[in-house]
C-alpha cells in the first residue's frame, strides 16, 4: 500500500499569514493527489485534484503543486473561514490512500 | 446539481451488521463510482472501498475484506455500504464520495452517516 504522511500534524497562523502544507507518498503516485478540507462535524471539501487543478468554486487564494512523491498546498492571505483540517489523498493505486491531516488553526 | 444524501445514524450492537444507503442526483448515475470513507471520533480519514455504477466493479481496503461489501442499485440511483461483525471500533463517520476510481478523484460528498456499535 502507498502510505501518505503530511506535515506539520498542525500549525498556527494570523488572518493574511501564507501557509504551505507537505504531502508525501511512500511510492511515486504521479500527479494523482486531490486535497480536502473539512470543517468540525462536516463532510469534507475538495479543494485541488490532479496535484494543481483547483477545483470550481474554490478561492484562488488555495494552490497546489507537486509530482512524483512530494506535494505541497499552499494558502495566501489566510481568511478566517480557512481555519480547519486538510488532507491530502492519492488515487495512483488502491488503496486510495489518505494522509493523516493537517489541523490549521488561530494563532 | 449533484447531491449524495445519506440514510440516518445507525446504533448497532457488537456482531451485527449495518447498511448504509446514499442516494445520488443530478447527474448521470452509471457515469460515476463511489468511495466510501470513515472517520473515528477525533481520527483522520480512512479510505474503506470503491464501487462502478457502470459495471458493478469494486475495490476494497485489505483490513475489511470478508466483512464489507460496496453495491449500486441503478434503477433508484443509490450506492450501498454494508458491514458485518461490527465492533467497537467501527464507531465512525461514513461517507460516500462520488468518485471515478483510480487516476481520478473524489469531487462530492455525501453527508456522513453516524454508526456507533455499542452493546
Amino acid at each position: 500500500d502507498i502510505q501518505m504522511t503530511q506535515s506539520p500534524s498542525s500549525l498556527s497562523a494570523s488572518v493574511g499569514d501564507s501557509v504551505t502544507v507537505t504531502c508525501r507518498a511512500s511510492h511515486y503516485v504521479g500527479n494523482f493527489v486531490s486535497w480536502f478540507q473539512q470543517k468540525s462535524g462536516n463532510a469534507p471539501k475538495l479543494l485541488i485534484y490532479d496535484a494543481s487543478t483547483l477545483q470550481s468554486d474554490v478561492p484562488s487564494r488555495f494552490s497546489g503543486s507537486g509530482s512524483g512523491t512530494e506535494f505541497t498546498l499552499a494558502i495566501s492571505g489566510l481568511q478566517p473561514e480557512d481555519f480547519a483540517h486538510y488532507y491530502c489523498q492519492q488515487s495512483f493505486s488502491d488503496p486510495f490512500t489518505f494522509g493523516p491531516g493537517t489541523k490549521v488553526d488561530v494563532k | 446539481q449533484v447531491q449524495l444524501v445519506q440514510s440516518g445514524t445507525e446504533v448497532k450492537q457488537p456482531g451485527a451488521s449495518v447498511k448504509v444507503s446514499c442516494q445520488a442526483s443530478g447527474y448521470i448515475f452509471n457515469t460515476y463510482g463511489f468511495s466510501w470513507v470513515r472517520q473515528a471520533p477525533g481520527q483522520g480519514l480512512e479510505w474503506m472501498a470503491w464501487v462502478s455504477a457502470y459495471n458493478g466493479n469494486t475495490l476494497y481496503a485489505q483490513k475489511m475484506r470478508g466483512r464489507l461489501s460496496v453495491s449500486t442499485d441503478a434503477s433508484t440511483g443509490t450506492a450501498y455500504m454494508e458491514m458485518s461483525d461490527l465492533r467497537a471500533d467501527d464507531t465512525a463517520v461514513y461517507y460516500c464520495a462520488r468518485d471515478r476510481g483510480s487516476a481520478w478523484h473524489i469531487d462530492y460528498w455525501g453527508q456522513g452517516t453516524q454508526v456507533i456499535v455499542s452493546s
